[in-house]
This record gives C-alpha cells, sequence and structure tokens, in this order.
C-alpha cells in the first residue's frame, strides 16, 4: 500500500525556518517525482514546489522561490521541504504528493500544518 | 503563468442529479488536465487524468472532456459519497495550477 506520512509542521515566527518531510513507503520511492501542495485552510490547493526522480532538477512556485529548498534521499524514502524566511502567509497545510514523471499526483499524505505567527 | 477557473464556486444538487463543473484555461494546455476530489480534512484523491482518462478505481460515473482550454467533469448520476469540492489542474509546461475549486453541496 502506497503511503506519504508528512512530519515536522508547528508554529513558527515569521522569519524562521522549518524543515518538512515526508516518509514514502509502499512504492519504489526513487522511481517517482514529488511534489510539494499546500492548502490555506478552508481555501484552495496551490502548488509549491517538484523535485525529479533522481533529485537532479527541481521547481518552486514564484512564492517559495529563493526561500523554500525540496530535496530528497533516496536511501532513506524521504521528501523534505526546507522552508526559510517563514512569512504569515505560508500559513497552511502542507501536503506531499507522488507523480509518474510531469503526471498528475496519483497519491498526497495527509498533510502537516504549518502555523507562521507571532 | 497559466491561469486556471472553475465553474461554479458552488453546486447545489441533489442525489441521482447529473452535474457538470467547467474548467478554463487561460492558454492552451492540449489535454493535460487533472480532476481531483477533496473531503473536508482530508487530502485530495485523483480521479481523472489527460482530461478524459479515468484513474483506476474511480466509479464509472465520473467522466471528463474537453481540450486546449475548456474541460469538463461530469458526474451522471450523484451518489451520497460524491458531495465534496472538486479541483482542476493543469499540468502542462512542468508548471501545475489548480482551479479555485467547486463545492458540491447537497441540495
Amino acid at each position: 500500500e502506497v503511503q506519504l506520512v508528512e512530519s515536522g509542521g508547528g508554529l513558527v515566527q515569521p522569519g524562521g525556518s522549518l524543515r518538512l518531510s515526508c516518509a514514502a513507503s509502499g512504492f519504489t520511492f526513487r522511481n517517482y517525482w514529488m511534489h510539494w501542495v499546500r492548502q490555506v485552510p478552508g481555501k484552495g490547493l496551490v502548488w509549491v514546489s517538484r523535485i525529479n526522480s533522481d533529485g537532479s532538477s527541481t521547481s518552486y512556485a514564484d512564492s517559495g522561490k529563493g526561500r523554500f529548498t525540496i530535496s530528497r534521499d533516496n536511501a532513506k524514502n524521504t521528501l523534505y521541504l526546507q522552508m526559510n524566511s517563514l512569512r504569515a502567509e505560508d500559513t497552511a497545510v502542507y501536503y506531499c504528493a507522488r507523480a509518474t514523471g510531469p503526471d498528475p499526483f496519483d497519491y498526497w499524505g495527509q498533510g502537516t500544518l504549518v502555523t507562521v505567527s507571532s | 503563468d497559466i491561469q486556471m477557473t472553475q465553474s461554479p464556486s458552488t453546486l447545489s444538487a441533489s442525489v441521482g442529479d447529473r452535474v457538470t463543473i467547467t474548467c478554463r484555461a487561460s492558454q492552451n494546455i492540449n489535454n493535460w488536465l487533472a480532476w481531483y476530489q477533496q473531503k473536508p480534512g482530508k487530502a485530495p484523491k485523483f480521479l481523472i487524468y489527460k482530461a478524459s482518462s479515468l484513474e483506476s478505481g474511480v466509479p464509472s460515473r465520473f467522466s471528463g472532456s474537453g481540450s486546449g482550454t475548456e474541460f469538463t467533469l461530469t458526474i451522471s448520476s450523484l451518489q451520497p459519497d460524491d458531495f465534496a469540492t472538486y479541483y482542476c489542474q493543469q499540468y502542462n509546461s512542468y508548471s501545475y495550477t489548480f482551479g479555485q475549486g467547486t463545492k458540491l453541496e447537497i441540495k
């Protein structure tokens, strides 16, 4: 069974940093692209970042460029999102999701809530 | 950036109704369009890819159509489990934009 389990969310002050993790199981993690998507509670889905299967290529939405870094450890079957210089508007539930190459996201984790507030 | 616009934002319907949700892209995305269903407090569920291809395990009452800039998601006969929010997503040229969502409510 495919499982994606996010962790690392919590309360952080504006300007602070947080690293999210997504532990994958039930599939060959190194064969898949991975994404981060966020959702302000009660609002819509917003794509955040993408990494290809071997980690050699990444892309970011404008909102995270220069502040967020996506990475992966295929030996540990884990995806990461390093978030720096956090702002109140980064407050959201962050989901990791799997994709077969540049395709839509067929499995999603349950999400982890990030709250940026003083 | 490609913008995705869904309509309506909210749709009230009854069990057994046929409903259609529309998604428009700000530029041609060929058929690189997906649909997701999300229930409160849950992760999105993948329904349709390439505008009209049903993901394995998704009931056949769901269907998608369209190409270019205009797309539709149709549920042929609403079931109680279908009341949720639906999102379209374009995945053209390595960018991934979602529509703002359509909330399907019980009338």
